[in-house]
């Protein structure tokens, strides 16, 4: 029932893009993005509910494609910050069950 | 405004022995939550609970124990260690069923 998350890892310099992917093989409420710096707890970038909406955060954006049980997570002209490990987070249930099940992460390194 | 709390930080047990991990929140959260991080596994969801009195198994009960007494507190107990319980513990609270999730700073456990 977990999400996968693709890719593994992505290497970048600072300023270019990346995509880090989301998939599931049931139909979703909701999907969370969040990152986690080494070391430290995860914290909350954004939440998308079915509907496929997409949601914007500074230079990082997502979408929701409700057909598909995908989301995307949009890292755009990337900063040295954007480094960490993202998640992506599931819930099948609705507003009121929240059995949340998280991707394996995908490993995001800027370089200067 | 402390968030969620976890305590202890760090911990070393032996094979068989017990331990409690606390977990508070002070954010009048319903929803409560148990993760366990291990590399390249991401966070997988142990026990949750949608309000005091109620709790539900996650993906990876075994080994452990919970009970919500409180909206504030949820512990998380292991009845008899075992080294397949080393790991980051992870707990996290949120408002709704499906709304973001806030983590405490982890707990480090070592099982010898």
């Amino acid at each position: 029932q977990q999400p996968v998350q693709s890719p593994q890892a992505v290497i970048l310099r600072e300023g270019e893009d990346a995509v880090i992917n989301c998939s599931s093989s049931k139909a979703l409420y909701s999907v969370h993005w969040y990152r986690q710096k080494h070391g430290e707890a995860p914290v909350f970038l954004m939440i998308l509910l079915k509907g496929g909406e997409q949601k914007g955060h500074e230079k990082i954006s997502a979408s929701f494609n409700e057909k598909k049980q995908q989301s995307s997570l949009y890292l755009t002209a990337s900063q040295l910050s954007y480094s960490g490990t993202y998640f992506c987070g599931t819930a099948l249930g609705d507003y009121n069950n929240n059995d949340m099940r998280f991707g394996a992460g995908t490993r995001l390194t800027v370089k200067p | 405004n402390a968030g969620v709390t976890q305590t202890p930080k760090f911990q070393v047990l032996k094979t068989g022995q017990s331990m409690t991990l606390q977990c508070a929140q002070d954010m009048n959260h319903e929803y409560m939550s148990w993760y366990r991080q291990d590399p390249g596994m991401g966070l997988r969801l142990i026990h949750y609970s949608v309000g005091a009195g109620i709790t539900d198994q996650g993906e990876v009960p075994n080994g452990y124990n919970v009970s919500r007494s409180t909206t504030e507190d949820f512990p998380l107990r292991l009845l008899s260690a075992a080294p397949s319980q080393t790991s980051v513990y992870f707990c996290a609270s949120s408002y709704g069923g499906a709304g973001e999730l806030f983590f405490g700073e982890g707990s480090r456990l070592t099982v010898l």
